[in-house]
Parts: C-alpha cells; sequence; structure tokens
C-alpha cells in the first residue's frame, strides 16, 4: 500500500513558526485536493485541523495552515505555543486501489 | 454537539473475529458515512474502509476486503465493524470517524484497542 513521507520529527520555539512537509506522488497528492492533516496528542483520536488542502475547520486556530505544491503538502504552525505539541500526521486520496492514505506522522516539539 | 462513542477494549486470540460498535450522537446519523481507522503501536494511520449509512454502500482498503464487514443500524444508531482472522498484526486501536464531504473525517470516537495474543 502506497503512503505518503513525512519527516519524523520538526520542532520550534513559542512564538515561531514551522512547516511540516508531506510528500507524494503524481498519483495521490499531485492529482488531489482532498488532502487533509490531523493533530494527534499522546493517549487521543486524531483530530481534523486542515481539509482539502487549506480550510480549516471551525474552532482551529488560524494559526495553521495548508498548502500544496505538485506532489508535496505542507503545514504550516505559526505563533507557536506549547499546546502545539503532538504528532501531525497528513492525508490524502490514494487513487481507486488506495483510497485514503496517510503520512507516517511528524512528532512537532515545542522547545 | 457530534460524539461518536465506541465500544471498550478486546483481547482475542489469532485466528477469532472481533466486533467494534460506534455510537454517534449529536447530528442526523443518516446524513453522513462513517469511517474506520486503524492505529498500530507507533505506526501511521491505516484506513480501513467506510459505510453510507443512508443507502449502505460500502467501500474496502483492498487490504482488507476478505476479512472485514461494516455495517449499521439506523434505528439503534450505531455503526459497527467485524474484522475476520485475527493475527498479531491486527493489534491496534481501532477509531470510527465521521466522513463529509470528500475524505474529511471531522469527528472521531475515542478508540478502541484490540490486542491479539494466543
Amino acid at each position: 500500500q502506497s503512503a505518503l513521507t513525512q519527516p519524523p520529527s520538526a520542532s520550534g520555539s513559542p512564538g515561531q513558526s514551522v512547516t511540516i512537509s508531506c510528500t507524494g506522488t503524481s498519483s495521490d497528492i499531485g492529482r488531489s485536493d482532498y488532502v487533509s492533516w490531523f493533530q494527534q496528542h499522546p493517549g487521543k483520536a486524531p483530530k481534523l485541523i486542515i481539509y482539502d488542502v487549506k480550510t480549516r475547520p471551525s474552532g482551529v486556530p488560524d494559526r495553521f495552515s495548508g498548502s500544496k505544491s505538485s506532489s508535496v503538502a505542507s503545514l504550516t504552525v505559526s505563533g507557536l505555543q506549547a499546546e502545539d505539541e503532538a504528532v501531525y500526521y497528513c492525508s490524502s486520496y490514494g487513487g481507486r486501489d488506495n483510497y485514503m492514505i496517510f503520512g507516517g506522522g511528524t512528532k512537532l516539539t515545542v522547545l | 454537539q457530534v460524539q461518536l462513542v465506541q465500544s471498550g477494549a478486546e483481547v482475542r486470540k489469532p485466528g477469532a473475529s472481533v466486533t467494534i460498535v460506534c455510537r454517534p450522537s449529536g447530528y442526523t446519523f443518516t446524513s453522513y458515512p462513517i469511517h474506520w481507522v486503524r492505529q498500530a503501536p507507533g505506526q501511521r494511520l491505516e484506513w480501513l474502509g467506510r459505510i453510507t449509512v443512508g443507502n449502505l454502500n460500502t467501500e474496502y482498503s483492498p487490504k482488507f476486503q476478505d476479512r472485514l464487514t461494516l455495517s449499521r443500524d439506523t434505528s439503534a444508531t450505531k455503526a459497527s465493524m467485524e474484522l475476520r482472522n485475527l493475527t498479531s498484526e491486527d493489534s491496534a486501536t481501532y477509531y470510527c470517524a465521521r466522513g463529509r464531504g470528500y475524505l474529511v473525517l471531522d469527528f472521531w470516537g475515542q478508540g478502541t484497542p484490540v490486542t491479539v495474543s494466543a
């Protein structure tokens, strides 16, 4: 099963900005605007923070933003806060045989 | 408010089956599909399948096509997943999630840990 590639870790100091990448191929991210990002704190269920590449659900701070260029999607967290420390997963439509695929997750540490 | 409450932790022996129940509330159950996703310890999220509650249409990941069944009971407002012929590799936390639009999983259950061990 194909999967998306994320860096295993990222970090930043409070107030700084951090960008997490999610690399796919022309068969998934490259041909789909159905890219989502999820935030997961330890022992908790994932929480949707971005969908359709750049749309924030109601209640998600505008410090979180998403974008896509070719086969790479990105999540930027601006004005880092301690509560942003979590694992972030990207997802995308993966084609007919891999309907929904996920990245391996990026652990974001707020220094 | 939208909530999805799942049944509790399960322990099974290899070769057995497990059924997990998801009980949504706070919205019209038949208007949104239910997706199922699992996460093995330290591993990435993995999509299992989805069921369109209104018309019972189902879609499965090819990896689980042969041993996964998704169902729903509209009168009881619950969705269920049954995974058969379990192996140790099926040990994971299983989540149900409400779907919206296309592949937008906007609300998740709390997760159900499943342990497969002899």
